[in-house]
């Protein structure tokens, strides 16, 4: 029982931004989004979540559609050290549900 | 601050046989969540431990069990071992919730 669709992968050159998409149409009103990334052989790293409103910090943006069936996490200046597989993740109450995640190539 | 650990790093069961693992939380994070990732896949949500109780769980069967201590370490038990168990075992310690979760690096159990 998928709760967001993502593509499987993208590409982006180094230095320029990258847009991640991700679909979640079954998204109820309290349910927030979450994004972390996983890189080779490590646990999943917490990047950025919200619920409703756009959310900044260091490390990206997250842009959330008005009628929240969609969020697209925004990486500023890809590095090659952004290569990683990107998941979107949405909780509701007491459960967390990770999609298939979308691998991120940076091309230098 | 000291990160999340799990231990064993590595772990070979045969079928039917018992396994625990062992995750030391994040210094100050009361929340623990388990997490399954089956080769090639995204984690799937085993449960979640708040102050010693379980406080949510995933699809997984009852012979997925886990315990919090009073520190707020984990163990997450899993009885009569399948070969799908196969699997990297990935803990997670919050402040709360699922809110900014910290992973440790996992353990990868292998059933023969």
């Amino acid at each position: 029982d998928a709760k967001t669709t993502q593509p499987n992968s993208m590409e982006s050159n180094e230095e320029e931004p990258v847009h991640l998409p991700c679909n979640h149409s079954t998204i109820s009103g309290t349910d927030y989004i979450h994004w972390y990334r996983q890189l080779p052989s490590q646990g999943p790293e917490y990047v950025i979540h919200g619920l409703t409103s756009n959310v900044n910090n260091r490390m990206a943006s997250l842009a959330i559609a008005e009628d929240r069936k969609s969020s697209t996490l925004i990486l500023h200046r890809a590095t090659l050290r952004d290569a990683a597989v990107y998941y979107c993740i949405l909780s509701t109450g007491n459960q967390f549900y990770f999609g298939t995640g979308t691998s991120l190539t940076v091309i230098p | 601050e000291t990160g999340v650990t799990q231990s064993p790093t590595h772990l070979i069961k045969t079928r039917g046989q018992q396994v625990t693992l062992r995750c030391s939380s994040q210094s100050g994070h009361n929340t623990v969540s388990w997490y399954q990732q089956a080769l090639g896949q995204g984690p799937q949500f085993i449960f979640q431990y708040y102050r010693e109780e379980e406080n949510g769980r995933g699809n997984f069967p009852p012979r997925f069990s886990g315990l919090q201590f009073p520190n707020y370490s984990s163990e997450l038990n899993v009885n009569a071992l399948e070969l799908d168990d196969s699997a990297l075992y990935l803990c997670a310690s919050s402040l709360v919730g699922f809110n900014e979760q910290f992973f440790g690096p996992g353990t990868r159990l292998t059933v023969l």
